[in-house]
């Protein structure tokens, strides 16, 4: 099993351009989540989905769009890139269940310059 | 979700027992305390998890005190590999989709 597999590793971005930060997972979970960590503090959710076709704002949704079409894949898009969107960027997901413990992608860091 | 509060950070001796506290007041009868862990850039890694009764396993150890307002992870023996933020989640399970990180504990082994 591959897991979670975020794509790109690292990307430079023009003010108002715009990308889409790729991720997925090989292991059937419902749940999957985009965090931003920004340097020396905490996780913030950006977006989160419970299954193909459902989607929901966290807690730092803004500038940001996800779309969840599969299970397996949940791209994160950013229009009109801004410095403050520097950022590493996490994908996540789990299974409900008895653990419901969060498996993480190896992380995408993000420079808008 | 229940607020965690966490001391920013730690520091502790290689091969010394690691103790990691973590205070979770509000916590509600049917959540769950969660550690991750996030050793440098990486993302994070699941610890360990326990509703009332302590838990242990080839990693840690988390004792959770009776009235469940706070808990520790212990490390038993830290090497200077778990060098990494820890953070304290408390969640309940099914029903409860968002998946809330804090700041966390940077631990510090020392050589």
């Amino acid at each position: 099993n591959a897991g979670v597999t975020q794509t790109p590793k690292f990307r430079i971005l023009k003010i108002g351009q715009s990308m889409t930060l790729q991720c997925t997972q090989d292991m059937n979970h419902n749940y999957m989540y985009w965090y931003r960590q920004d340097p020396g503090m905490g996780l913030k959710l950006i977006y989160y989905s419970v299954g193909a076709g459902i989607t929901d704002k966290g807690e730092v949704p803004n500038g940001y769009n996800v779309s969840r079409s599969t299970t397996e894949d949940f791209p994160l898009r950013l229009e009109l890139a801004a410095p403050s969107q520097t950022s590493v960027y996490f994908c996540a997901s789990y299974t409900a269940g008895y653990s419901e413990k969060l498996f993480f992608g190896s992380g995408t860091q993000l420079s808008v310059l | 979700d229940a607020k965690t509060t966490q001391p920013t950070s730690m520091d502790c001796a290689e091969g010394r027992a690691a103790n990691l506290p973590c205070n979770h007041s509000t916590i509600s009868g049917n959540e769950y305390v969660y550690w991750y862990r996030q050793i440098h850039s990486q993302g994070p890694q699941y610890i360990i998890h326990g509703l009332k009764n302590n838990e242990t396993n080839e990693m840690a150890s988390l004792i959770i005190t009776e009235d469940r307002k706070s808990s520790t992870l212990i490390l038993p023996h830290a090497t200077l590999r778990d060098t990494a933020v820890y953070y304290c989640i408390v969640r309940a399970l099914s029903g409860t989709y968002k998946y809330i990180f804090g700041t966390g504990t940077r631990l510090k082994v020392l050589a």
